[in-house]
């Protein structure tokens, strides 16, 4: 299977600041790394796919990068309702897996 | 707008089994494939499970493999999971998803609410 990491577990940020949460793929994914956001009591909702293509509604602050085995997502400016959870997931091969999760707090 | 809605889940025992359903609308059900996926505490989100549009391919996840079974009815826009010999590390939410093609790679792109199952005695 497929290893997905995420770093950091967890950080606490300020409105206005610029986030980056980054994922790492235990081999080479080419493109297929999507992410999704969850807040408490919701369903992860998608964010980004394809690396770096926003999902529909997706706010222009977010973005994504990256290719082969190393990620990154980006917020450039963190708003309210950002704070929730970020999770990576890779698409090239089943078992579909995803990162552990970055949990990002009001600092 | 395309709505996911789990059901079924519950408080059973170790051994026991559980259908949970998923009743899909505002898309074109059968054109899909389907998935599950579950989230635990301990152990993150894990995707189960995915039938084509048509039921003649499903895939599972070696933990679940030869326990539960994925099925759908077209007909009634409706998935399901069937869950037997069900274990205490069972214990999760459980969501259904819709899967994409979209840019070159697959995309989970609608979820529904999921589904709270309790394994214990």
């Amino acid at each position: 299977d497929i290893q997905m990491t995420q770093s950091p577990s967890s950080l606490s940020a300020s409105v206005g600041d610029r986030v980056t949460v980054t994922c790492r793929a235990s081999q080479s994914i080419s493109g297929y790394l999507n992410w999704y956001q969850q807040k408490p009591g919701n369903a992860p909702k998608l964010l980004i796919y394809a690396v770096s293509t926003l999902q529909s509604g997706v706010p222009s602050r977010f973005s994504g990068s990256g290719s082969g085995t190393d990620f990154t997502l980006t917020i450039s400016s963190l708003q309210p309702e950002d704070f929730a959870t970020y999770f990576c997931q890779q698409s090239y091969k089943t078992p579909l897996t995803f990162g552990g999760g970055t949990k990002v707090e009001i600092e | 707008q395309v709505q996911l809605a789990e059901s079924g889940g519950g408080l059973v025992k170790p051994g026991g089994s559980l259908r949970l359903s998923c009743a899909a609308s505002g898309f074109t059900f059968s054109d899909y494939y389907m998935n599950w996926i579950r989230q635990s505490p301990g152990k993150g989100l894990e995707w189960l499970s995915y039938i084509n549009p048509s039921s003649a391919y499903t895939n599972y996840a070696d933990s679940v493999e030869g326990r539960f079974t994925v099925s759908r009815d077209n007909a009634k826009k409706s998935l399901y999971l069937q869950m037997n010999s069900l274990r205490a590390e069972d214990t999760a939410i459980y969501y259904c998803a819709r899967l994409v093609h979209d840019s070159g790679t697959y995309v989970l792109d609608y979820w529904g609410q999921g589904a709270l199952v309790t394994v214990s005695s």
